[in-house]
C-alpha cells in the first residue's frame, strides 16, 4: 500500500507566480489535511477536506490560498501570487476516518521557495 | 483554543543516556495525544499515541503516559541511540481531528 504522495517535492516560484501542490492520499483514505511548517516552527493546520467538501478551513489565510479534493484525482493546495513569506514546507496527511483514534499519515512534503 | 507546549531545545545526549522531553497541553474536552518524529528531509511519522487519560503509548523503546491531572504527555526513552537523532513533535487532536503541534525539539545523540 503506497503511502501518501506529494508532488513536487521541491518547488521554486518567483514572487507573483502561482504554486500548485498535489497530494494523493493513501488508498482507501477519504480525509485529507494540509499543514504548513515555517522555518524553526512546528506545523500549523491549514485545511481539512473530504471528497468534494471543505470541512474546516480555519487555518487558511483569507486571501490567495485555496484547496480542493475532487471526486477523482489528488487534493490540490493552490497559492496565487506567491510572496516570500509563503516559503515553507507544506505537508498533507490522510486518514481513513475522523476521530482521535484514527492516525494521520503524512506525506514527505513539498518545499516551496519563493524568490 | 488548543495549544501544545514543548520544552525548549535542542537537546544533545550521549548514546545510551536517558531521554525525557516534556510536553503539556491546553484543550477543551478530552483530546487524543501524539508524538511524531521527523527525520531530515522527510515527513512526520507517528511514534506513539494515547487516546484517553492514563493510557500509555509505547513504540521502539519510547513511552509517554497521558496525564489528565497535569495535562502532560512527556516522552521518555531509557537508552537513546544515534539513530534516534531527529526532531520530535508533541501534538493533540482537537475538533475535526485537526492536529495542533508543539514547536518541536531537535534531539542529537552522540556516539
Amino acid at each position: 500500500n503506497a503511502g501518501v504522495m506529494q508532488n513536487p517535492r521541491h518547488l521554486v516560484r518567483r514572487r507573483g507566480q502561482e504554486a500548485r501542490l498535489r497530494c494523493s492520499p493513501m488508498k482507501g483514505h477519504s480525509h485529507v489535511y494540509w499543514y504548513r511548517q515555517l522555518p524553526e516552527e512546528g506545523l500549523k493546520f491549514m485545511v481539512y477536506l473530504q471528497k468534494e467538501n471543505i470541512i474546516d478551513e480555519s487555518g487558511m489565510p483569507k486571501e490567495r490560498f485555496s484547496a480542493e479534493f475532487p471526486k477523482e484525482g489528488p487534493s490540490i493546495l493552490r497559492i496565487q501570487q506567491v510572496v516570500r513569506g509563503d516559503s515553507a514546507a507544506y505537508f498533507c496527511a490522510s486518514s481513513p476516518g475522523q476521530g482521535g483514534s484514527y492516525e494521520q499519515y503524512f506525506g514527505p512534503g513539498t518545499r516551496l521557495t519563493v524568490t | 483554543g488548543d495549544s501544545v507546549t514543548q520544552m525548549e531545545g535542542p537537546v544533545t545526549l550521549s548514546e545510551e543516556a536517558f531521554l525525557t522531553i516534556n510536553c503539556t497541553y491546553t484543550a477543551t474536552g478530552y483530546p487524543s495525544l501524539f508524538w511524531y518524529v521527523q527525520y531530515p528531509g522527510e515527513g512526520l511519522q507517528l511514534l506513539l499515541k494515547a487516546t484517553k487519560a492514563d493510557d500509555k503509548g509505547s513504540n521502539k523503546g519510547f513511552e509517554a503516559t497521558y496525564r489528565k491531572e497535569t495535562t502532560s504527555f512527556h516522552l521518555e526513552k531509557g537508552s537513546v541511540q544515534v539513530s534516534d537523532s531527529a526532531v520530535y513533535f508533541c501534538a493533540l487532536a482537537g475538533a475535526n481531528s485537526k492536529l495542533t503541534f508543539g514547536k518541536g525539539i531537535t534531539l542529537s545523540v552522540r556516539p
